[in-house]
């Protein structure tokens, strides 16, 4: 079968780091995507990977290691409204295959 | 540029009937993509439909089907519906498949 693991939750102090882990088991491999979703609301893409490496936008950073079928979404100077779920995709075959989303992992964050 | 709409954006049926959502990508957008979100399982794949053809399938019963018209508008129905279908509906437009824009979701309620 084909999955993604990441934590169901994770909590961390306003102003600090956090790291979200996802691993994946696919039948192939495409890419490695990050998205956020705020209570309410839709979730909003974040970053995208295709190759081993980390790929930075502002306070956000993602990784991959394909060879480890394992990538990570980075938050830095952590902000309240950091609070929301984050998910990660993996494109599982080639670009016009399905994407598998993972369950989700909820982010909390204290003053 | 308009996001991706979706109506109605409420929902409430009973055991046994049937629903229609609706669905209008992004403009240039022809790829649709159909997403169930219930609490704790995260976005689970229900079809994704390209130039008005159905290009991948989720694992989800005959009950759910959608179609795709000419200007790339969506439309997902669930027939005989049970309680378990109770979620939000999520639809996800995109241009090149890597990246997926999100509506506002239908949340459906089965009574």
């Amino acid at each position: 079968g084909q999955s993604l693991e990441q934590p169901s939750e994770v909590t961390a102090v306003e102003g600090a780091i956090v790291q979200i882990n996802c691993t994946y088991q696919t039948s192939g491999f495409y890419g490695l995507s990050w998205y956020q979703q705020h209570d309410g609301g839709a979730p909003t893409f974040l970053s995208y990977n295709a190759l081993d490496g980390l790929e930075e936008t502002g306070r956000f950073s993602s990784f991959l290691s394909r060879s480890d079928s394992y990538g990570y979404l980075l938050l830095q100077e952590l902000q309240m409204k950091d609070s929301a779920s984050y998910f990660c995709a993996v494109s599982p075959g080639n670009r016009d295959d399905k994407i598998i989303f993972g369950k989700g992992t909820r982010l909390h964050i204290l003053p | 540029k308009a996001g991706v709409t979706q109506t109605p954006r409420y929902l409430i049926k009973t055991r046994g009937q049937q629903v229609t959502l609706s669905c209008s990508p992004i403009s240039g957008h022809r790829s649709v993509s159909w997403y169930q979100q219930t609490p704790g399982q995260g976005l689970q794949f229900l079809f994704e439909y390209f130039s008005e053809t159905q290009r991948n399938k989720g694992n989800f019963p005959g009950r759910f089907s959608g179609r795709q018209f000419s200007n790339s508008r969506s439309e997902m129905n669930v027939s005989t519906l049970e309680l378990g279908d109770s979620a939000l509906y999520l639809c996800a437009s995109s241009l090149a498949g890597s990246e997926q824009f999100f509506g506002p979701g239908t949340r459906l309620t089965v009574l």
